[in-house]
C-alpha cells in the first residue's frame, strides 16, 4: 500500500520568510514523488517532480529515502505563492496517491 | 499544450437526479481519472480508465459509475444524486509514465 501524509492543513508565513511544506510517504519500493499546486480559481497543475531535480518558481524538493520524505522548500516566500499544495506518490502502478493538501498563505 | 476540459464549471441538481459530468482531453492519453476534491480530505480517486471501455474502481466508487466509449472522453455518472455528493469534481488524464493533467473542475451542488 502507498500512503502520503501532509501533516499541516494550513501554513501561514510572512512575505520573505522561508517556507517548508512537509510530505512524508509510505511505500516499499522506489516511488516517484510529485508536488502539485492549485492557485485560487485555477486548475491543479504540476509544480515539480523529484526525478527532474528542477527548481520551479524558486521551489525545490529533495527525496529523502531514509526519512521517506519529500518536503517542498522555498527560501523567500512571495504573496503569489499562496495556494493549495498537494504531494503525490506514484508507485508500481500509474495511479498516484495524493496527500490531503496544505494551504499556504503568505501575508504581505 | 495538453488540454483537459470539463463540460460544466458549476452544476446545481436535486436529490435523486441523474447527473452526467463529462471530460475531454485532446492529447491522446491512455489514462483518464475522476477525483473528488473536498477540504481536508484532498483528492480521492473515484474511477479511472486505462483504455477505451476499460474502467477500474478507485477509492470511493460507491454511488458513481463511468463510461469511456471514446479515447478522448471520460464521463462520470451519478445515478441518483445525493447531498453528500456535493463536491468539486476533477478530471485528469495522462500517459502511463507521465504526470497528470487536470481539468478546471466541476463544482456540483446537490440540493
Amino acid at each position: 500500500a502507498q500512503r502520503v501524509t501532509q501533516p499541516e492543513k494550513l501554513l501561514s508565513v510572512f512575505k520573505g520568510a522561508p517556507v517548508e511544506l512537509k510530505c512524508n510517504y509510505s511505500y516499499s519500493g522506489s516511488p516517484e514523488l510529485f508536488w502539485y499546486v492549485q492557485y485560487s480559481r485555477q486548475r491543479l497543475q504540476l509544480l515539480l517532480r523529484h526525478i527532474s531535480r528542477e527548481s520551479i518558481k524558486g521551489f525545490t524538493a529533495d527525496l529523502n529515502k531514509g526519512e521517506t520524505s519529500f518536503h517542498l522548500k522555498k527560501p523567500f516566500a512571495q504573496e503569489e505563492d499562496s495556494a493549495m499544495y498537494y504531494c503525490a506518490l506514484r508507485g508500481g502502478s500509474y495511479i498516484p496517491t495524493f496527500g490531503r493538501g496544505t494551504s499556504l498563505i503568505v501575508h504581505p | 499544450d495538453v488540454k483537459v476540459t470539463q463540460s460544466s464549471r458549476y452544476l446545481v441538481k436535486r436529490t435523486g437526479e441523474k447527473v452526467f459530468l463529462e471530460c475531454v482531453q485532446d492529447m491522446d492519453h491512455e489514462n483518464m481519472f475522476w477525483y473528488r476534491q473536498d477540504p481536508g480530505l484532498g483528492l480521492r480517486l473515484i474511477y479511472f480508465s486505462y483504455d477505451v471501455k476499460m474502467k477500474e474502481k478507485g477509492d470511493i466508487p460507491e454511488g458513481y459509475s463511468v463510461s469511456r466509449e471514446k479515447k478522448e472522453r471520460f464521463s462520470l455518472i451519478l445515478e441518483s444524486a445525493s447531498t453528500n455528493q456535493t463536491s468539486m469534481y476533477l478530471c485528469a488524464s495522462s500517459t502511463p509514465s507521465e504526470t497528470q493533467y487536470f481539468g478546471p473542475g466541476t463544482r456540483l451542488l446537490v440540493l
